[in-house]
């Protein structure tokens, strides 16, 4: 799976836009882009995933530039309860390729 | 339930203890992982069942580890002879098929003194 790179942390105010980004230049055609995040003392919660085509649910919303080199989580509207560290993950759709590999993440801290 | 359960969500184990870890996955799940998560780093891939099939163990850090899932739902990992090391979140994921989304559930912490 193509490695990804994130920032450590970044702080947001509550009520704003959160935009984290994600580096994962190595991808390859068939690799996906997925979010989790996990709040303290939780496991890891699935957000959202996308291969090429920008794609929104009802937490957010992620934008894959044209070359898939990297995107962009959004949360439109963070609360104090999307404090979390967020990881993107790239990995191939297909059976075969079920394991995560998550890295450090984000820290994200939505300040009041 | 509704979500994945694990059990307990907290262990302190003393160092040369056997431990026994539970997971209930989400009813109808073919797929069922487990992950390690030790502090301040993300969780790491241990091992992989198929219903009861243990497809990949290649991230059991040692033959001290060993999961299974006889009836294909009902997950047990345990950990013989524990380290100090071994101190760490264990999480469970469960899928429908083939992994593509994944539901974790909220860990157990192990702490081996």
């Amino acid at each position: 799976d193509a490695k990804t790179t994130q920032p450590p942390s970044m702080d947001c105010a509550e009520g704003r836009a959160a935009n984290l980004p994600c580096n994962h230049s190595t991808i390859s055609g068939n690799e996906y882009v997925y979010w989790y995040r996990q709040i303290h003392s939780q496991g890891p919660q699935y957000i959202i995933h996308g291969l090429k085509n920008n794609e929104t649910n009802e937490m957010a919303s992620l934008i894959i530039t044209e070359d898939r080199k990297s995107s962009t989580l959004i949360l439109p509207h963070a609360t104090l309860r999307d404090t979390a560290v967020y990881y993107c993950i790239v990995r191939a759709g297909g059976g075969s390729n079920y394991k995560l590999t998550f890295g450090k993440g984000t820290l994200l801290t939505v300040n009041p | 339930g509704a979500g994945v359960s694990q059990s307990p969500r907290y262990k302190v184990a003393k160092r040369g203890q056997d431990v026994a870890l539970r997971c209930d996955p989400i009813s109808g799940h073919v797929s069922l992982f487990w992950y390690q998560q030790a502090l301040g780093q993300g969780p790491e891939f241990l091992t992989y069942f198929q219903n009861e099939a243990q497809l990949d163990k290649s991230g059991l850090p040692s033959d001290r580890f060993f999961a299974e899932r006889p009836e294909g739902s009902v997950s047990t990992l345990k950990i013989q002879r524990t380290q100090q090391e071994d101190s760490a979140v264990y999480l469970c994921a469960s899928s429908y098929r083939g992994g593509l989304v994944a539901f974790f559930g909220q860990g157990t912490r192990l702490t081996v003194v």
